[in-house]
């Protein structure tokens, strides 16, 4: 079944704990993007992935790293994740990027609480 | 940034009733996009309308275009309690490799 995965699904951890939240799709699809969606401010994308080894800043970087080894994964990383980054967060994947017309694949979500 | 911006942010209605969003962007879009979030889960691809276009039909959705106005409209027909779910629009520039950017949404209650 094609789809995106991301796990784990639920995160509680505690300020300055570094966490990584994994997100893999079987599709190959070329471009990948992490988001987090917060109450009264929508969608905001985190970083992107046009292919493999590149990666570019969304909208809200800050406190956050991203990798982009292999076609198929793109973990989200926080080095020293901050209450402020309680969130929720999801990956997306689609064949091309952007601006070439093709729609986006999301995963379930990661609901992340930073006590 | 050409945030799209979805009205009105809540909506309820009764089943069987047509239920219409809408979505207002900035800047000159290469396509729009409509997706569904049912709660707390991941967004759903509904249907994508190209800035040529000015209307699309797929089953009971109807998304039309106005790149005149700068807005788009999301119409379901007959809805359903299952249709209850928050709908976003989003966009993307013709420039290309830019972010896809996504509006706040718009909850729809279908009661039953």
């Amino acid at each position: 079944e094609a789809q995106v995965t991301q796990n784990p699904r639920y995160l509680i951890t505690v300020t300055g704990k570094k966490l990584t939240v994994t997100c893999s799709q079987n599709m190959n699809h070329e471009y990948m993007s992490w988001y987090r969606q917060d109450p009264g401010l929508g969608l905001r994308q985190i970083y992107y992935s046009m292919n493999v080894e590149v990666t570019d800043k969304g909208d809200v970087p800050e406190g956050y790293k991203v990798s982009r080894k292999e076609k198929r994964n793109f973990p989200l990383i926080l080095e020293s994740p901050s209450p402020n980054q309680t969130s929720l967060y999801f990956c997306a994947s689609s064949l091309r990027p952007p601006g070439q017309i093709l729609e986006q694949y999301f995963g379930p979500g990661t609901r992340l609480t930073v006590t | 940034s050409q945030q799209g911006e979805e009205d009105p942010q809540a909506l309820s209605i009764q089943e069987g009733e047509n239920a219409t969003m809408n979505c207002s962007y900035k800047t000159s879009i290469n396509n729009l996009q409509w997706y569904r979030q049912n709660s707390g889960r991941g967004l759903v691809h509904l249907i994508l309308i190209r800035s040529n276009e000015r209307e699309k039909h797929s089953g009971r959705l109807r998304v039309t275009l106005d790149t005149s106005k700068k807005s788009s409209s999301l119409l379901i027909t007959a809805s359903r309690a299952a249709d209850t779910a928050s709908y976003f629009c989003a966009t993307d520039a013709p420039s290309g490799n830019t972010p896809l950017v996504f509006g706040k949404g718009t909850r729809l209650s279908v009661i039953a």
